[in-house]
């Protein structure tokens, strides 16, 4: 079975300044593909960055980096310069080769203050 | 404009009412899925389809009832809910499943049960 662990229930930044949000994972399988979304007040879940196992190079993606740590099992969000539009809930999710659907985490709710 | 429109955003219903969420997808994928996101817990997943055909239920009561007429959309026939029931329902589509295939979530359905 698989598992996704967010262990940050919630954060703080400052506007301008870079954050991490933490995420460890629990897999058997060699293969799979690691996601982080992004859902605002509106309920709507955006696609922000994918990390695939066998990646040589973490991910990056704008402002949106991946810490893609294989051995550690995790995988954390950095997001650099925030800005008062990253305040939402953050997921991080996993999705091994074969399977037909994503594993979420809890989740960790992102406040930017100005 | 994420391609996956949901209706209604909000419903309201009682326990003994029948009601059914929509979901239609413009991206062309062949894989839809339902989940249901409670407060302070990860998203769960219910159903899967893939070519019109039910791939996966995650051991859901039958008072939930998903319909797939073909690939751009999705419904899911609600009757006699509890109010545990009451959550935000989530549609997503993806192209297949893939470990690097993201899903498109729409804006989901506040469901509240009275």
């Amino acid at each position: 079975a698989q598992k996704i662990t967010q262990t940050q229930p919630g954060m703080f930044v400052q506007e301008k300044e870079a954050v991490t949000l933490d995420c460890t994972y629990d897999t058997s399988d060699p293969s799979y593909g690691l996601f982080w979304y992004k859902q605002p007040s509106s309920g709507e879940m955006i696609f922000l960055i994918y990390q695939g196992s066998y990646d040589q190079q973490n991910a990056t993606e704008g402002r949106y980096s991946l810490n893609f740590q294989k051995a550690r099992k995790s995988a954390n969000l950095v997001i650099s310069a925030s800005q008062l539009g990253d305040s939402a809930m953050y997921f991080c999710a996993m999705r091994p080769k074969g399977y037909s659907t994503l594993t979420f985490g809890k989740g960790t709710m992102l406040l930017v203050s100005p | 404009e994420t391609g996956v429109t949901q209706t209604p955003r909000h419903l309201v219903m009682g326990m003994t009412n029948k009601k059914s969420l929509k979901c239609e997808q413009h991206l062309g994928h062949n894989a839809m899925y339902w989940y249901k996101q409670s407060a302070k817990k990860p998203l769960e997943l219910m159903f899967v389809y893939n070519f019109k055909e039910q791939t996966e239920n995650n051991s859901v009561p039958s008072r939930f009832s998903p319909e797939c007429p073909n690939s751009s959309h999705l419904f899911l026939h609600l009757h006699t809910l509890q109010p545990e029931d009451s959550a935000l329902y989530l549609c997503a589509s993806s192209k297949d499943f893939q470990e690097n295939e993201k899903l498109f979530f729409g804006s989901g359905t506040q469901l509240s049960v009275l």
